[in-house]
This record gives C-alpha cells, structure tokens and sequence, in this order.
C-alpha cells in the first residue's frame, strides 16, 4: 500500500545536537511538507518543496533546515539553533502543488524529545 | 492572510448524541475548506473536502459539513456518535499550502 513513512516513532536529543528526521513516501507525490505540532496549538509548516532540489520556508522555518535530492525523500534536520524543539513533527504529501486544492496525505509523525 | 478558527477546545458529547464542531476561516478568495482528524500519538486522516459546487458535501465515517459563506463557517456535523469517534479535529483552509485551526478535542462519555 502507498503511504507516508516517518522514522524514527520517538527521537530524544540533548541540547546542543543536531538531529534528522526521515520522510519516504511512494505516492509518487511532487509536493512534501513539514509541519510542527504542539498541544493546543494545531499544525505550523516549517518547509514545504514542490519539486525534486527545491524548496520554501513555511511560517516557523528558523532552526529547521530540509533537503529534497529525490522525490520520495524529504528529510528534515531540527538544529541546535532551534530554541524550543520538543514537539510532535508531521510530514506529508501532495500530488502536486499547483494541481488544485491541495489534499494532504500525512505520515504517523516523529515525537521529538529535548533532554 | 488566510486563517481558521475553532471556538471550541474540547467537546464532551454521549454515544449516540449529535454532534457539530465549528469552524470559522478567513480566506481572501473562494475557500478550500477540509476537515482532518487525528487519533491519539498519529498522523490526521481526511475526513471530508469541500471545494466548489454542492454546500453540504459528505465525508467518511458517517460525517458532513455544511459551507456558509455568509457566515463564513465550514461546521462538522454527525447525527450519531460512537465511542470510537473521540479524537481531535482539524479544519484547514488554503489552496496551495494549508492553514490549520487549533484543533477540538471530542470525548464521547457511555
């Protein structure tokens, strides 16, 4: 079945380090996002790409950085730089962004945990 | 700049009773509206969409929602709730990337 993988589940950081997310999808999607959970305050987007070496910030972008070398792949790093890390993070998927409204197929998500 | 309100933070409702969750957006052009839901520890699933056309559109699961352009709302609605129903809902609103409300967290009580 296509979906969205996001590894790993649960993720634990000391201050000070770097750390990478994963998200793989085989929907044969163009357009990946990322957004950033916290509790009572619903879903931000931190980057999102259209295409393959391409992408933009969303509204919360400082401290994350991303990468798109493949299609299927749009990995995201949580930097030291980011004040306030733990959260719940979310990927998702869109055939395209320019194809209309966009439907969002999201992945199960990463609990990140700053120690 | 586009934006949604949920009013309602949580919501208690018995099995089998009616529900409706609001949701009030602001959007400068003709508003694509969704509603995601969101089980505990996972990622949000369509519920429905509404796009153009018919103002009462349905979803899955046994839920609708109602677009009032006057009233500039996109309310969930279901006339019978389960048990398995508690979750927390997501209205979102855009075109090319999403704005999503804060959420509203439904407990259903036996």
């Amino acid at each position: 079945d296509g979906g969205i993988t996001q590894s790993p589940k649960y993720l634990f950081r000391k201050e000070g380090q770097n750390v990478t997310l994963s998200c793989e999808q085989n929907l044969n999607h163009d357009a990946m996002y990322w957004y950033r959970q916290d509790p009572g305050q619903g879903l931000r987007l931190i980057y999102y790409s259209q295409i393959v070496n391409d992408f933009q910030k969303g509204d919360i972008a400082e401290g994350y950085s991303v990468s798109r070398e493949k299609k299927e792949s749009f990995p995201l790093t949580v930097t030291s730089a980011q004040k306030n890390p733990t959260a719940f993070y979310l990927c998702a998927s869109s055939i395209s962004r320019d194809s209309g409204a966009n439907v969002l197929t999201f992945g199960a998500g990463s609990r990140l945990t700053v120690l | 700049a586009q934006s949604v309100t949920q009013p309602d933070i949580h919501i208690t409702v018995s099995e089998g009773a009616s529900l409706e969750l609001r949701c009030n957006y602001s959007y400068g052009a003709t508003p694509y509206l969704f509603w995601y839901v969101q089980s505990p520890g996972q990622g949000l699933q369509l519920l429905l969409k509404y796009f153009s056309g018919d103002t009462l559109v349905q979803g899955i699961k046994g839920f609708e929602a109602e677009f009032k352009r006057s009233q500039s709302s996109f309310n969930l609605r279901k006339p019978s709730v389960h048990w398995s129903d508690a979750a927390e809902y997501f209205c979102a609103v855009g075109y090319s990337t999403l704005t999503f409300g804060k959420g509203t967290m439904l407990l259903v009580s036996p």
